[in-house]
């Protein structure tokens, strides 16, 4: 079955760096694309970046740009994100989620790590 | 990239219907007839309720459906049961081939 399980959080100083992990399974990975979204405390969903299948077409949201770069290992089937310079506002459970084939809706999550900073 | 607007809480009662609406823009939800539905209960991960305006996974509820008219979105819940209670979450694609996703809704089974 399909499986995306999130690694690479915890407690981090701000200014630190910090790089998560999303390892698929259960599914072929390099025709997908992926997105991290994350979820600050009590807060609401925020779409954070997007990769495409081949990693040719990145996106980020306007609030990580220049510091979140987000890359994927196709032959071992990961997706990364490296998150510089923490920012309090950043503390979050950062979700890894697959891209419906051919659409633009997420049609499975990961369970997420918490990123605290 | 603001997010879209939804109301902080809806209610009803057990076997009622309840709407939850999603505004966005001509950037967004005007442009385009992308917009999903979330169901997120607590401690879990979203589920994807709702593609493309109107259309249901395999396995989801035919009690829950999509619309959209113009700038918004909406999510009617139909025949409300108390596993609905749970936080909804609009999302839409953009024309700067970004997602946006809405405010959330809680919603209250009474």
């Amino acid at each position: 079955q399909v499986r995306l399980v999130e690694s690479g959080g915890g407690v981090v100083q701000p200014g630190r760096s910090l790089r998560l992990a999303c390892a698929a399974s259960g599914f072929e990975f390099y025709t997908y694309a992926m997105h991290w979204v994350r979820q600050a405390p009590g807060k609401g969903l925020e779409w954070v970046a997007h990769m495409s299948l081949d990693g040719s077409n990145i996106d980020y949201a306007d609030s990580v740009k220049g510091r979140f770069t987000v890359s994927r290992d196709n032959s071992k089937y990961i997706l990364f994100l490296q998150i510089n310079s923490l920012r309090p506002g950043d503390t979050a459970v950062y979700y890894c989620v697959r891209e419906s084939l051919g659409n633009v809706f997420f049609d499975f999550w990961g369970q997420g790590t918490l990123v605290t900073v | 990239q603001s997010a879209l607007i939804q109301p902080a809480s809806v209610s009803g009662s057990p076997r009622q219907s309840i709407t939850i609406s999603c505004t966005g823009t001509r950037n967004d939800i005007v442009a385009y007839n992308y917009v999903s539905w979330y169901q997120q209960h607590p401690g879990k991960a979203p589920k994807l309720i709702i593609f493309d305006v109107r259309n249901r996974p395999s396995g989801v509820s035919d009690r829950f459906s999509g619309s959209k008219s113009g700038n918004t979105a909406s999510l009617t819940i139909s025949g409300l049961q108390a596993e609905d209670e749970a936080d909804y979450y609009c999302a839409s694609y953009t024309k700067s081939d970004t997602r946006v996703f809405g405010t959330g809704t809680t919603v209250t089974v009474l």
